[in-house]
This record gives structure tokens, sequence and C-alpha cells, in this order.
């Protein structure tokens, strides 16, 4: 069975500090792929990464990067200079699926309340 | 693009009556979520459709929850009889292949009294 845990319920820093998100997952499948989502308070869900799980090579998006690491089964998400407006739940999603084409179920973390302060 | 079109955005009922949430996935996803966001139980997948066929429905928490997609642009979530435990968000959410990222709807909030 996946498994999908983030282990800090809830992140408070200051502005411009920067700040990860922890995200470790359990799979049996070789082949999967690593989601993040932000919920701000409005309360819809925005798609921010897909990683699968051939590409190890680390992502930067603009303040925004990710470290993938299969030898410790972690998928870890830094805001750099955060700001008040990346004040959300961040989730983070493990999918099993054999080929990019076949349905997989999504399975979330439980979510990392991140409040920035000014 | 219009994205994922859910309604409505709130209800509000009372324990015993139907509740029909609605979804419009974006225009040429395969397929189609549906999630339910509780403070208990976080996101959980309910089921999911690949061209309007149920694949995946073993979410479903019990006989009263049912949910069609009699075409590509339409799907709804039916219960019946709501009970109060049911009150969460539900989500639809649409993929264009099975593991493209799911683009989500503005979700339905459910309150049932």
């Amino acid at each position: 069975a996946q498994k999908v845990t983030q282990a800090q319920t809830e992140i408070s820093v200051v502005e411009k500090e920067d700040v990860t998100l922890d995200c470790v997952y359990e799979t049996r499948d070789t082949t999967y792929y690593l989601f993040w989502y932000k919920q701000p308070p409005s309360g819809e869900l925005v798609f921010l990464i897909r990683r699968n799980s051939f590409d190890e090579q680390n992502e930067i998006s603009g303040r925004y990067s990710w470290n993938f690491q299969k030898s410790t089964s972690s998928f870890n998400f830094t805001i750099t200079a955060s700001q008040v407006v990346d004040s959300a739940v961040y989730f983070c999603a493990l999918s099993e699926a054999k080929r990019e084409t076949s349905g997989s179920r999504l399975t979330f973390g439980e979510g990392t309340q991140l409040t920035v302060n000014p | 693009d219009a994205g994922v079109i859910q309604s409505p955005r709130h209800e509000v009922t009372e324990m015993g009556q139907e509740v029909t949430l609605r979804c419009k996935p974006i225009s040429g996803h395969d397929y189609l979520f549906w999630y339910r966001q509780t403070m208990m139980r976080g996101l959980e997948l309910l089921i999911y459709f690949n061209n309007n066929v149920p694949i995946d429905d073993s979410g479903m928490p019990e006989d009263r929850f049912s949910a069609k997609m009699p075409n590509a642009s339409f799907s709804t979530l039916k219960i019946q009889p709501s009970e109060p435990r049911d009150s969460a968000v539900y989500f639809c959410a649409s993929s264009l292949l099975g593991n493209q990222p799911q683009h989500f709807g503005d979700g339905t909030r459910l309150s049932i009294l």
C-alpha cells in the first residue's frame, strides 16, 4: 500500500525566511509519480509540480524548489524568501501507475499549514 | 480555458434529503475524479472515471453514495439519504491522462444538519 507522510502539521515563519516542507512516501512500485498541491485559504487546490520516479533531478521554479531523493523516499519542497501570499496548506501526493496512460489513485499526505507572517 | 466547474459551491440541507453535486471537467480530459476533504480523514479519493466509465469506486463510503458520468462533459455525485457525517468539501478533478496533473474545481462545501 502506498502512503505519504507530511510530519510537519504547521509551520510559521516570518516573511523573507526560507522554509522547507517535508514529504516522505512509501510505495512498493518502481514506477510512480509525486505531486505537490497548494490549498490557499480560499479553498481551491492548485497544482504545483509533478515528478516521476525516474527523474531525480531537482527542480527550481522562481522561489520554489523541489528536492527528490529516492534513497530516502523524500520529495521536499522549499520556498525561498517566503511571502505572505505563500500562506496556505501544502499537500504532497503519490500515485502508482505502470504507464503514463493508466489511471491511478492519488494518495495525499495530511498537509502542512504554512503561515507566513509580515 | 475554463477550468473544472463544480456546482453548487455551498449546499446546506437536512439529514435524510437527497444531495446531488455536479461537475463539468476540462474539455478533452479523459479522467474525472471525485474527492472528499474532511478534517478527520483529509483528502480521500471516492471514485474515478476514464472515458465516462467508472474504474475504481473502492473509496465510495457506502451504498448511499453513487456517481455517474453520462457523457464526457458532465458527472454527478449523489448522496441519498444524506447524514450529518457526510458534511465535507467535495472536490471534482480532471486530467488529460491517468498520471497527468489533476486539475481541481473549487469544491462544494456540503453541510448536513
